[in-house]
């Protein structure tokens, strides 16, 4: 069975400091993973996925994610956070249908 | 670029009431999901489509029901409010080979 455990509910970090978003996954075949942000009363914006190929993914926003099979990873990372990324973010597979992790909430204080 | 549409974003019903949420997807696209997401909570999926047959169905109460039209649109059906029921309702559409989904804004459900 597919599942997603993100190690972190709240991570506040200071701006222009950089910030990791762990997520790990457990799944029996090969997965899709997805990265999706979620601002206050918005719906659920795609960051980033990982379909296949290079492990290291790049999105929007200037966030990035590596994909770690061994480790069943896949940590999000920005070198320099901004006021503005303060938001939920939701580590996802898909298997058909997405499995979400609990989100994380990221503070990004001035 | 086409967004999906979710109609209409806020809801406001009474207890053993009847509501209909719809969804617009973005064009082309083959498969469309639908999750609820209750406060602080992550989404959870309720049901897809594809290609206008329901594909998989996950935690849907049996008071819920969807389909998915000859246009593409679908419509998720929720009889016999209750309380517990209040949650943002999104939608999601993709192509099943690509595995990506793109979200609506989702309707905003309150059950008094």
């Amino acid at each position: 069975a597919q599942s997603v455990t993100q190690l972190d509910s709240q991570v506040p970090v200071f701006e222009e400091a950089p910030v990791e978003l762990r997520c790990n996954y457990s799944s029996s075949v090969s997965v899709y993973l997805f990265w999706y942000v979620q601002y206050p009363n918005q719906g659920l914006q795609l960051l980033l996925k990982y379909l296949s190929g290079s492990t290291l993914v790049k999105g929007i926003n200037g966030f990035e994610a590596e994909f770690n099979k061994s480790q069943t990873s896949f940590h999000l990372r920005k070198p320099s956070v901004h006021i503005s990324d303060t938001a939920e973010y939701f580590c996802a597979v898909a298997y058909g249908k997405l499995i979400f992790g609990q989100g994380t909430t990221l503070q990004v204080k001035p | 670029a086409a967004g999906v549409i979710q109609s209409p974003r806020h809801l406001i019903k009474e207890k053993r009431e009847t509501a209909t949420l719809k969804c617009y997807p973005i064009p082309r696209h083959d498969t469309v999901y639908w999750y609820q997401q209750g406060p602080g909570q992550d989404p959870q999926f309720l049901i897809s489509f594809y290609e206008k047959m329901q594909s998989d169905k996950g935690s849907i109460p049996d008071r819920f029901s969807a389909q998915q039209f000859s246009d593409y649109h679908s419509e998720l059906n929720m009889s016999s409010l209750e309380l517990g029921d209040s949650a943002l309702y999104f939608c999601a559409s993709g192509r099943a080979l690509l595995g990506e989904q793109y979200f609506g804004p989702g309707t905003r459900l309150t059950v008094t």
